[in-house]
């Protein structure tokens, strides 16, 4: 299987400020197809999860534009470039060959 | 708006049963595969199993492979999860995700409130 590890566990913030979260598989998650399998998802309390960006870079429809993904092979970024209060939660990246999820790292605000 | 409305969990003992349900609207349901996911207390998220739009394919988790069946039935827009020999690390809050047009190489772009199933004697 392919093991997703996501660094840091946990990011306090202040508003206003950057943020970034990193998440590294054990195998490359571009595919034949070319298309490269990485999404990130956020889980705000007491919600189900949310989905961010897929493939990689791709917002999904609603989400702020400060809310950005990069990477490719096995190593991918997530990056909030100025953190709100409503972005609080647990953020996992997730990859889309055999449908693991990285163990999430918790942001909270300072 | 897509929705997705799961039901069925509950507290049962370890060995016994447990039938999921899952009520979609807001998208034309046989069009999209489905799938499971599940969230133990406190902890991250785990796929369960998924079904492509017309059953044709079916995947499953080795952790619940020969115990949960996943289907569907598309004239009720409908997906179930049939949980058999429950044990107490089945215990999680299960959610009902939609997929895209495959059960693997695919993401989860909406996904339900969940249903809480506790295995425990």
């Amino acid at each position: 299987d392919i093991v997703m590890t996501q660094t840091p566990l946990s990011l306090s913030v202040t508003p206003g400020q950057p943020a970034s979260i990193s998440c590294k598989s054990s195998q490359s998650l571009l595919h034949s197809d070319g298309k490269t399998y990485l999404y990130w998802y956020l889980q705000k309390p007491g919600q189900s999860p949310q989905l961010l960006i897929y493939e990689v870079s791709s917002r999904f429809s609603g989400v702020p534009d400060r809310f950005s993904g990069s990477g490719s092979g096995t190593d991918f970024t997530l990056k909030i470039s100025r953190v709100e209060a409503e972005d609080v939660g647990v953020y996992y990246c997730m990859q889309g060959i055999h449908l693991t999820f990285g163990g999430g790292t918790k942001v909270e605000i300072k | 708006e897509v929705q997705l409305v799961e039901s069925g969990g509950g507290l049962v003992q370890p060995g016994r049963s447990l039938r999921l349900s899952c009520a979609a609207s807001g998208f034309t349901f046989d069009d999209y595969a489905m799938h499971w996911v599940r969230q133990a207390p406190g902890k991250g998220l785990e796929w369960v199993s998924g079904i492509s739009w017309n059953s044709g394919s079916i995947g499953y988790a080795d952790s619940v492979k020969g115990r949960f069946t996943i289907s569907r039935d598309n004239a009720k827009n409908s997906l179930y999860l049939q949980m058999n020999s429950l044990r107490a690390e089945d215990t999680a809050l299960y959610y009902c995700a939609k997929g895209d047009g495959y059960i693997k190489l695919t993401y989860f772009d909406y996904w339900g409130q969940g249903t809480l199933v506790t295995v425990s004697s």
